[in-house]
């Protein structure tokens, strides 16, 4: 049973509006959550993180929400630019074990 | 410049024959593990590694060895490779375990069995 889901496969969004990726998960041992971006012929860069004692964590445009009681994990993008345009995962470790999602490809339009 | 290597980028070989794919970082990581990543998938952990001598198994470790003899460096041994090994392989690093995990990812290499 797979114990990380990005539901959406995919998402497009017009540029400016905020773009919002989901990511849910059934082990509630993880303690960071981290989303990363991927664009084709290159190796995934770090977005953002989140441990589990926090709820919340920005930098800039991009926005980490955590839920632990509902064990969702979210991250929001405003205003969203077509240099976003990418498949974007979430990655859950625990104590060094990690599990990514099957990625959500985000494809912002001009 | 602060990166993850990983070598070859390419690789075709035959069912049975042994190979190994390196990777090395230059940034000090006490961290560093191996993905695959298959058509339509997510990244799943093959092998990690805590610090050096100490690895860890993910949850796609069968048919893989590694070893951590020095902190910047970590191959993945394919023994005896099969078809289903076919994928794409990503090698990572980060600062420390319990930090952010904020990993830095090699470029990939896309092995290909027959």
């Amino acid at each position: 049973d797979q114990q990380v889901k990005q539901n959406s496969p995919s998402l497009s969004v017009q540029e400016g509006r905020i773009s919002i990726l989901n990511c849910d998960y059934t082990n509630s041992m993880f303690d960071y959550f981290l989303w990363y971006k991927k664009y084709p012929a290159e190796g995934p860069t770090f977005l953002i993180s989140i441990s589990s004692i926090k709820d919340k964590n920005e930098d800039g445009r991009f926005t980490v929400f955590l839920n632990k009681s509902a064990k969702h994990l979210s991250l929001h993008i405003v205003p969203s630019q077509p240099g976003d345009s990418a498949v974007y995962f979430c990655a859950l470790f625990n104590a060094g074990k990690s599990t990514f999602g099957d990625g959500t490809t985000l494809t912002v339009k001009p | 410049e602060a990166q993850v290597t990983q070598n070859p980028r390419y690789l075709i070989t035959v069912t049975g024959k042994k190979l190994t794919v390196t990777c090395s970082q230059n940034m000090n990581h006490e961290y560093m593990s191996w993905y695959r990543q298959d058509p339509g998938l997510g990244l799943r952990q093959i092998y990690y590694s805590m610090n050096v001598e100490v690895t860890d198994k993910g949850d796609v470790p069968e048919g893989y060895k590694v070893s951590r003899k020095e902190k910047r460096n970590f191959p993945l041994i394919l023994e005896s490779p099969s078809p289903n090994q076919t994928s794409l392989y990503f090698c990572a690093s980060s600062l420390a375990p319990g930090s952010t995990y904020e990993q830095y990812f090699g470029p990939g290499t896309r092995l290909t069995v027959t």
